[in-house]
């Protein structure tokens, strides 16, 4: 199964301040028709998670566009232009290029 | 709108088999795969497997090979997670999700979550 590397663990945050994830995957996740299926969920604390963003950079309905996806091949990066209260909770990459789809550990995002 | 309904809360106890239900409303039950993915306490989020509504057909993780069946009745829109053989390693909140790998514009949702606890 693909590995999927996230970090850091725990990300303390001011609010307004930006933030950044890095999620890294042992394998490309380039598919054969030239898609990268990385996405980003978000899970705030005692909701189910969320989809955020797919296709590396692609956002999901109703996402603010303090939110943006980049990276390619294995290094992904989600980015919180200025955080806010709303965004405190945990962050999960998902690959679903290679089968069967994979998590990264998770970033919990905290005020400091 | 779009809604995914599971059922309560089970206790269970070791060697002991659970099903967990998610009834699908707001919109064509059989236009989406059906997944069901599992986050242990403090954990982070693990798929479990697939089902297509319309045809039956399904995927398992090799994890749960063998002791997972996932299963729907498309006349009350609803699928089903059927978990054999428990062990604590089991206790964990358990989702379906819709259309979880596919790449389109906001058709991914959650249910609500079952938590399932495996105690003696």
């Amino acid at each position: 199964d693909v590995v999927m590397t996230q970090s850091p663990l725990s990300l303390p945050v001011t609010f307004g301040q930006p933030a950044s994830i890095s999620c890294r995957s042992s394998q490309s996740l380039v598919y054969i028709d030239g898609n990268t299926h990385l996405n980003w969920f978000q899970q705030r604390p005692g909701q189910s998670p969320r989809r955020l963003i797919y296709k590396v950079s692609e956002r999901d309905p109703g996402v603010p566009d303090r939110f943006s996806g980049s990276g390619s091949g294995t290094d992904f990066t989600l980015k919180i232009s200025r955080v806010e209260a709303d965004d405190v909770g945990f962050y999960y990459c998902m690959q679903n290029t290679h089968w069967p789809p994979t998590f990264g550990q998770g970033t919990k995002v905290e005020i400091k | 709108q779009v809604q995914l309904v599971q059922s309560e809360a089970e206790v269970k106890r070791p060697g002991a088999s659970v099903t967990v239900s998610c009834k699908a409303s707001g919109y064509t039950f059989t236009d989406y795969y059906i997944h069901w993915v599992r986050q242990a306490p403090g954990q982070g989020l693990q798929w479990m497997a697939w089902i297509n509504p319309k045809s039956g057909d399904t995927n398992y993780a090799q994890k749960f090979q063998g002791r997972v069946t996932v299963t729907r009745d498309t006349s009350i829109n609803t699928a089903y997670m059927d978990l054999r053989w428990l062990g604590s390693g089991d206790t964990a909140i358990y989702y379906c999700v819709r259309d979880l790998t596919n790449a389109v514009y906001g058709t991914v949702y959650w249910g609500q979550g079952t938590l399932v606890t495996v105690s003696s």
